[in-house]
């Protein structure tokens, strides 16, 4: 199983709700990625799990919070969303620093539409 | 953070071999060299990686610079399938730290 897989594909929410993007792998990997991407752009890091440890937050808004209940699961939770915050949120995993390839393997992507 | 620079956007013809640039001047001796690429509505994917020799896989080959400080994903056989963004990018071997430039948005004309 070489899968990352992300739930919703699509999620339109206002601004005052509270809603998860969820994202799952069983490859045993030890790092786990969230990225957002806009239209035409490439895809920009916001947090990076090593270990279930919160390794990397580059400045992301806080009503953006990241979770990693174990190293199988990372969620992304949203509250209070401006509508500029609509995007493709991609999430990533790979083994881990110094092992492997460092190759990092993609969901699909959650669409995230804030009205 | 070390840098790469890639043209914006490339163009080729299908079946022909395709050579995409990337220059990291800036790169240092524990930088390895990843290429991913991004199909039409879809995640990321991993093409190939190298140090400092060339490489080759089912998908694709790296050629390496001999100071590190350009490289060139070269595929063989162009198909419609190809046309998708390509990134190059620095990763350090002892961290999770991984960034994406602009990458070269390659169109493949029948």
């Amino acid at each position: 199983d070489t899968e990352v897989t992300q739930t919703p594909k699509h999620l339109v929410m206002g601004m005052t709700n509270k809603k998860s993007l969820k994202c799952e792998q069983h490859m045993g990997h030890r790092a786990m990625y969230w990225y957002k991407q806009k239209a035409k752009k490439p895809p920009e890091l916001m947090f990076v799990y090593s270990y279930e440890k919160l390794s990397i937050n580059e400045s992301v808004p806080s009503r953006f919070s990241p979770e990693c209940p174990n190293s199988s699961l990372l969620n992304l939770h949203l509250h209070a969303l401006q509508p500029e915050d609509s995007a493709l949120y991609l999430c990533a995993s790979s083994q881990g620093y110094g092992l492997g390839t460092g190759e990092l393997f993609f969901g699909e992507g959650s669409r995230l539409t804030v009205l | 953070d070390a840098k790469t620079t890639q043209p914006n956007s490339m163009e080729s013809n299908e079946e022909e071999p395709v050579h995409l640039p990337c220059n990291h001047s800036t790169i240092s001796g524990t930088d390895y060299i990843h290429w991913y690429r991004q199909l039409p509505s879809q995640g990321p994917e991993y093409v190939i990686h190298g140090l400092t020799s060339n490489v080759n896989n089912r998908m694709a080959s790296l050629a390496i610079a001999e100071d590190r400080k350009s490289s060139t994903l070269i595929l063989h056989r162009a198909t419609l399938r190809d046309a998708a963004v390509y990134y190059c990018i620095l990763k350090q071997y002892n961290n999770n730290d991984m960034r994406f430039g602009a990458g070269t948005r390659l169109t493949v004309k029948p």
